[in-house]
């Protein structure tokens, strides 16, 4: 069985600072893991997933996530927030089939001026 | 390359009616997933159709139905509609399974 877990259904951080939004997982196979971004009425966007290889994962808009397995966690960060990064953000994971996703609750980031 | 589509993006119901629900996915992506999203529930998986089949299933009523036709696009509808089904209903379609790509979802109110 899969599932994510996310800390913190909300978040604030102050405009620069830096940003860390945690996700847990549990999975019994090796996990595909992704960390999804969606703006008030629209559907969700990537930025970012680890499927294999390197455990420190890049994605768009300046975030990036690393694959702990050790502690079965896949934490988001930037270093540095900018307004336009205040959205909902979802972790998944699916098994190496990939024939279901699997949600965390969301966590809603502020962004304050 | 045109991106997921679902129409339509808005749309109100009354209670006991039922409603159906499109999603045309990535050209050459064949499975499709359906998603209800409810600020409470956060994002739930309903089910997800590769090749016309229905290969998962989340857990929801038999209220909750879709289908796959043979050029990808799939459908979802829901029966006797109650008030709690009030949500936004996102579709995601995936070529090889390890990415799945979200249209804008259909905002559904049940009154």
């Amino acid at each position: 069985a899969q599932s994510v877990t996310q800390l913190g259904s909300h978040v604030s951080v102050s405009e620069g600072a830096l940003v860390l939004l945690r996700c847990n997982y549990s999975s019994s196979v090796p996990p595909y893991l992704f960390w999804y971004v969606q703006y008030p009425n629209q559907g969700l966007q990537l930025l970012l997933k680890y499927t294999t290889g390197a455990t420190l994962v890049k994605g768009i808009n300046g975030f990036e996530a690393e694959f702990k397995k050790s502690e079965t966690s896949f934490h988001l960060t930037k270093p540095s927030a900018h307004m336009s990064d205040a959205a909902e953000y979802f972790c998944a994971v699916s098994s190496n089939t990939g024939n279901q996703f699997y949600f965390g609750t969301g966590t809603s980031l502020t962004v304050i001026p | 390359k045109a991106g997921v589509t679902q129409t339509p993006r808005y749309l109100i119901k009354t209670r006991g009616q039922q409603v159906t629900l499109s999603c045309s996915p990535i050209s050459g992506h064949r499975s499709v997933s359906w998603y209800q999203q409810t600020p409470g529930q956060g994002l739930q998986f309903l089910f997800e159709y590769f090749s016309e089949t229905q290969r998962n299933k989340g857990n929801f009523p038999g209220r909750f139905s879709g289908r796959q036709f043979s050029n990808s696009r799939s459908e979802m509808n829901v029966s006797t509609l109650e008030l709690g089904d009030s949500a936004l209903y996102l579709c995601a379609s995936s070529f090889l399974s390890n990415e799945q790509f979200f249209g804008p979802g259909t905002r559904l109110t049940v009154l």
